[in-house]
This record gives structure tokens, C-alpha cells and sequence, in this order.
């Protein structure tokens, strides 16, 4: 079946506007995650989802950044007031079970992000 | 919280040779996958073995967890196996959900 899908695969903002990046997983994946990755680094952790509770938004920088999942699929990352040290791959994940560390977590794309 | 480290850095092979690449971790982990990064950045899961061993045509993968290390194996490889190599692990129960990557083992395949 479809894997992960992101959307918009790239993004050129100017600094100070507010970016959605959206992420579909897997049809009937239970678990989500937020991912980010700077160039020449391993993605880093923001936040993870069951269902549609946010379950650690530990990884989040700040307050400008934010995440939901309304109806348990869908998930849209949201940047206010875009700075250019935001400027990175955000990547998305999903997998089957709820407990993450059980079984392979699923990468999408990645939506590359410019803050000019 | 647990460090993840990959070596080497970097690997530079001629087409057709053979590779290890290793991944040490520093705490007991319940998850461990290996993923390939392609050159147009999209990210493949190679295996997930967060213990014992796995093949998959030319590459094979080795955890012991017992010793806190992963190994990566590539035979007789190719240019299309260019790109970086990453290591990530997962800890058990409660909201620890995520994947801890290490920095990667950028692998050069030349012709």
C-alpha cells in the first residue's frame, strides 16, 4: 500500500511567517512522529502522537513550534514566526503498535524547509 | 539520556568490495533499526533488529544487545549504495515513543 506521504516536499518562507508542513501515514498506523534533521546530523525527535493524543513533545524547541492530530491520521507541524535557524528536513514517521519501540517506524519524504 | 555512535564517519570503497559499519549504543534498548539515506535524501529502512541476525541479499545485519552494538554489513558493493548509513534505537515503556539516530557513516562507492 501507499507509504508515508509530506507535504509540501520543499518550502521557501520569508523569516517571521507561520509554515504548516502536513504528514499522511500509513493507513491504520496507530503511532505518528515529528522528526528533524539538519544537514550532516541523524533526525532529532520533536513529538509523537497515539491516536490523536500527543503522547512527549519533548523534542520541540520552542513555543512557535506545535503539532496536532485531530482525527488520529493526519498530522500537520506548525512553525510561527519562522526563523532561519528553523530552516531544515522535517521528517514524519508512523507505525503499527502504540508502543513505538516494538516495531519499525515507517519514514515519509521529508519536507525540506528554507527561511530566507 | 542514551548516546548512539556510529563509525566510521566516513567510508570511501571501490565497487565490489566488502564493508562493516558499527553502531554502538550506550544504554539497553527494545528497538534498533538500520536505515539508508539516499542521495536524494529519502530515507529507507534497511532492517529492524534490535536483536540477533538478519540478511537481505547483499546486506546483513548483526545485534548484540548484551554488548550494547549493532553491525552493518554490505557485500560486494555497488554505486547505489552510496549515501549515509544511520543507526537508531528505541528504549522501552511509557511515553518514550521516539528513535535516537546517531550521526551517520557516510559511505562513497566508486566505480
Amino acid at each position: 500500500g501507499a507509504g508515508v506521504s509530506q507535504s509540501p516536499r520543499y518550502k521557501v518562507t520569508k523569516r517571521g511567517q507561520d509554515v504548516a508542513l502536513r504528514c499522511d501515514p500509513i493507513s491504520g498506523h496507530v503511532s505518528l512522529y515529528w522528526y528533524r534533521q539538519a544537514l550532516g546530523q541523524g533526525p532529532e525527535f520533536l513529538t509523537y502522537f497515539n491516536y490523536e493524543a500527543q503522547q512527549d513533545k519533548s523534542g520541540l524547541p520552542n513555543d512557535r513550534f506545535s503539532a496536532e492530530r485531530p482525527e488520529g491520521s493526519i498530522s500537520t507541524l506548525t512553525i510561527q514566526r519562522t526563523e532561519q535557524r528553523d530552516s531544515a528536513m522535517y521528517r514524519c514517521a508512523s507505525n503499527h503498535h502504540r508502543e513505538a519501540s516494538q516495531e519499525t517506524q515507517y519514514f515519509g519524504p521529508g519536507t525540506r524547509l528554507l527561511v530566507l | 539520556g542514551i548516546q548512539v555512535e556510529q563509525s566510521p564517519p566516513d567510508l570511501i570503497l571501490q565497487e565490489g568490495a566488502n564493508s562493516t559499519l558499527r553502531c554502538n549504543f550506550s544504554d539497553s534498548v527494545n528497538n534498533l533499526q538500520w536505515f539508508h539515506q539516499n542521495p536524494w535524501g529519502q530515507l529507507i529502512n534497511l532492517f529492524y533488529i534490535p536483536s540477533g541476525t538478519k540478511q537481505n541479499g547483499r546486506l546483513s545485519a548483526t545485534t548484540v544487545a548484551t554488548e550494547r552494538y549493532s553491525l552493518l554489513y554490505i557485500s560486494s558493493s555497488q554505486t547505489t549504495d552510496s549515501g549515509v548509513y544511520f543507526c537508531a534505537v528505541g528504549q522501552y515503556g511509557g511515553s518514550q515513543g521516539n528513535l535516537i539516530f546517531g550521526k551517520g557513516t557516510k559511505l562513497s562507492v566508486k566505480p
